[in-house]
């Protein structure tokens, strides 16, 4: 199974900034997904990010809002932009392992409070 | 959006097994059934999944209908360290996970 990082693991931000947050993993997969999952709530979607191509967001997220890079195999980020109280939540990404009928392996998750 | 429907919460004596249902009747034909589980707000840890048939791990056991309308993840013995939120997932077009709310499963002593 891949093993994942994410960085930072918690921030506390200011509103009106942006946090990126870097998603490490240790083996070359194809797609990685951002998810979101708000105080007591389940995850959702974000976008689907492969390597190579513009990410594709779900309905409710913009790219102007959650810019996301995958630079390569390995590795992507998520940005957080002109954040708001109502972004305070835990963001995770994961990656699907082809190799393994496509059960996706999630990141620790970066726990976001904005102020 | 997601096509699972869980109860919200269910309560399992330690050492007993867990039965824990999921209703997915809109799935369609060649869309997988996954279990995840999700402890203290850590990512989620991948527990089983399957297509038509029942399927064993050393974690648990998925069964899932004829009609593929609904499935149980069974937990044999459960531990109190099995206390978690347990996600059905149906894996959708271009292998997205759709979570729904999840069954917050509490093992008691």
């Amino acid at each position: 199974s891949a093993v994942i990082s994410q960085k930072p693991s918690r921030d506390i931000c200011q509103r009106g900034t942006s946090l990126t947050i870097q998603c490490q993993v240790d083996s070359q997969v194809t797609m990685m997904f951002w998810y979101r999952q708000q105080p007591g709530q389940s995850l959702t979607l974000i976008a689907t990010a492969n390597q190579g191509s513009e990410a594709t967001y779900e309905s409710g997220f913009v790219i102007d809002k959650f810019p996301i890079s995958r630079p390569n195999l390995t590795f992507s980020t998520l940005t957080v932009s002109n954040m708001s109280p109502e972004d305070s939540s835990i963001y995770l990404c994961s990656v699907e392992d082809r190799g393994s009928s496509y059960e996706q392996y999630f990141g620790p998750g970066t726990r976001l409070t904005v102020t | 959006d997601a096509k699972t429907t869980q109860p919200p919460s269910m309560d399992c004596a330690e050492g007993r097994a867990a039965n824990l249902p999921c209703n997915h009747s809109t799935i369609s034909g060649n869309e997988y059934v996954y279990w995840y589980r999700q402890i203290h707000s850590q990512g989620p840890q991948y527990i089983i999944h399957g297509l038509k048939n029942n399927e064993t791990n050393e974690m648990a056991s998925l069964i899932i209908t004829e009609d593929r309308k609904s499935s149980t993840l069974i937990l044999p013995h459960a531990t109190l360290r099995d206390t978690a939120v347990y996600y059905c997932i149906v894996r959708v077009f271009f292998n997205k996970f759709y979570f729904g709310s999840g069954t917050k499963l509490n093992v008691k002593p």
